[in-house]
């Protein structure tokens, strides 16, 4: 069965410190993978995805994810991280191939240090 | 893009009760899709409702528990039956344009 993986369930990081967040998925066929991050009180944001092509993706807020198929992987790293950054970010999968029913990981919330 | 609303945003219901959440978009779409996150998990997806048709759901998820509508283009709703605590998430809809988009979900609680 499908499945995404977030290992780390909390982490903290530093403002203007590097980040890194963790996401393997099951799936038998190439995937189509998104990273959505959902902030206090509001919606999910779609912050990219990747379909096919280049394995690095260029997202938004200065995002950016790469698609690793032998280690099935999907981390997103951003440079520096911002306050602002502080939120709850979720790795996802389309089910069974789809691009629009997506299977959620368990989700990561970030806090960042002043 | 699309904007999504959701009435009602949050609730406090009694066990036994049914609630009815209505998602609204701004445009036209043909697959709404319901979705529950549950206190401290993830997101899971509840059903596909296609207008004209009866809803599809995901396994563990039965229709006498969440009826859902889909009167038209713009417009579903989800009802939670016969309520018990364990039925306390966010709800939230989704569609699909050029991307998957979120309404800002509506918060349940089951006392």
């Amino acid at each position: 069965a499908q499945s995404v993986t977030q290992p780390d369930i909390h982490i903290t990081v530093s403002e203007g410190a590097s980040l890194e967040l963790r996401c393997n998925y099951s799936y038998g066929a190439t995937p189509y993978l998104f990273w959505y991050v959902q902030s206090p009180g509001q919606g999910l944001q779609l912050l990219l995805k990747y379909f096919s092509g280049d394995t690095l993706v260029q997202g938004i807020k200065g995002f950016e994810a790469e698609f690793k198929r032998s280690q099935s992987s999907f981390n997103l790293r951003k440079p520096s991280v911002h306050w602002s950054d502080a939120a709850e970010y979720f790795c996802a999968v389309g089910y069974g191939g789809a691009t629009n029913k997506l299977i959620f990981g368990t989700g990561t919330l970030l806090a960042v240090q002043p | 893009s699309a904007v999504i609303s959701q009435k009602p945003s949050r609730d406090i219901c009694q066990r036994g009760t049914s609630l009815t959440i209505q998602c609204q978009v701004d445009s036209q779409v043909t697959m709404m899709f319901w979705y529950r996150q549950q206190p401290g998990q993830s997101l899971t997806l509840i059903a596909t409702a296609n207008q004209g048709s009866e809803a599809t759901y995901e396994s563990g998820f039965v229709i006498d528990k969440f009826p859902i509508s889909r009167p038209n283009l713009t417009f579903s709703t989800l009802t939670v039956s016969n309520m018990s605590p364990e039925d306390s998430s966010i709800y939230l809809c989704s569609v699909e344009g050029d991307e998957q988009y979120f309404g800002p979900g509506t918060r349940l609680t089951v006392t």
